[in-house]
């Protein structure tokens, strides 16, 4: 079956700017993650929803980034004012359910450039 | 979650079997070791996971010490599109983050 997929695969914004990235989770993920990874270093974790809702929001760096998951399925992670050092990869993991046996599944990443 | 301990890089030979460690001597009774790769430019890839049993799949091995203080990631019959970033995690009962080290950077030469 089709995988978590990410869009768009690169975006390339200028400092300020406004970013939207999109997730679609593997059909029937109940739980999704947003992940960032800098260069050279493994992914941190940003934000987890369950649902619709945003269950630990705990790895966002600050208000400048927001996400949501309207429908319990797509997810979309908005950077406000962007900066360079936003500058990273995207991730995106879903999951059946989020036990620790539950295993995520990620996307290929959104890597976007801030000039 | 405990903490793990990988090399930085290993290397080994086309064919051969690449025997990844790791070092989880903290881990407590109801942790996973789960091991995920991260070929260049691309996103964590799901290999393994296990508690305290060795286990198997169409990947790779997984073998955890009898006190689950260590386990070691196989590799059968390594092929170059077996190069990349190796990573062990360990989470949690209730933990859904996955926390990331730095990884195993394993070279497979031809």
């Amino acid at each position: 079956g089709a995988g978590v997929s990410q869009t768009p695969s690169n975006k390339v914004t200028e400092k300020g700017k406004y970013v939207e990235l999109r997730c679609d989770p593997i059909s029937g993920h109940t739980a999704l993650y947003w992940y960032r990874q800098s260069l050279g270093q493994g992914p941190e974790f940003l934000i987890y929803f369950q649902g619709t809702g945003a269950a630990d929001d705990s790895g966002l760096p600050n208000d400048r980034f927001f996400a949501v998951r309207p429908e319990g399925s797509v997810s979309t992670l908005k950077i406000q004012r962007t900066e360079r050092g936003d500058s990273a990869v995207y991730l995106c993991a879903s999951s059946a359910g989020a036990g620790s046996q539950e295993t995520q599944y990620f996307g290929p990443g959104t890597r976007l450039l801030v000039l | 979650d405990a903490k793990t301990t990988q090399p930085t890089s290993m290397d080994c030979a086309e064919g051969r079997a690449a025997n990844l460690p790791c070092n989880h001597s903290t881990i407590s009774g109801n942790e996973y070791v789960y091991w995920y790769r991260q070929i260049h430019s691309q996103g964590p890839q799901y290999i393994i996971h296990g508690l305290k049993n060795n286990e198997t799949n169409e990947m790779a091995s997984l073998i955890i010490t009898e006190d689950r203080k260590s386990s070691t990631l196989i590799l059968p019959h390594a092929t170059l599109r077996d190069t990349a970033v190796y990573y062990c995690i360990v989470r949690g009962g209730s933990s859904y983050k996955l926390i990331f080290g730095s990884g195993t950077r394993l070279l497979v030469r031809p």
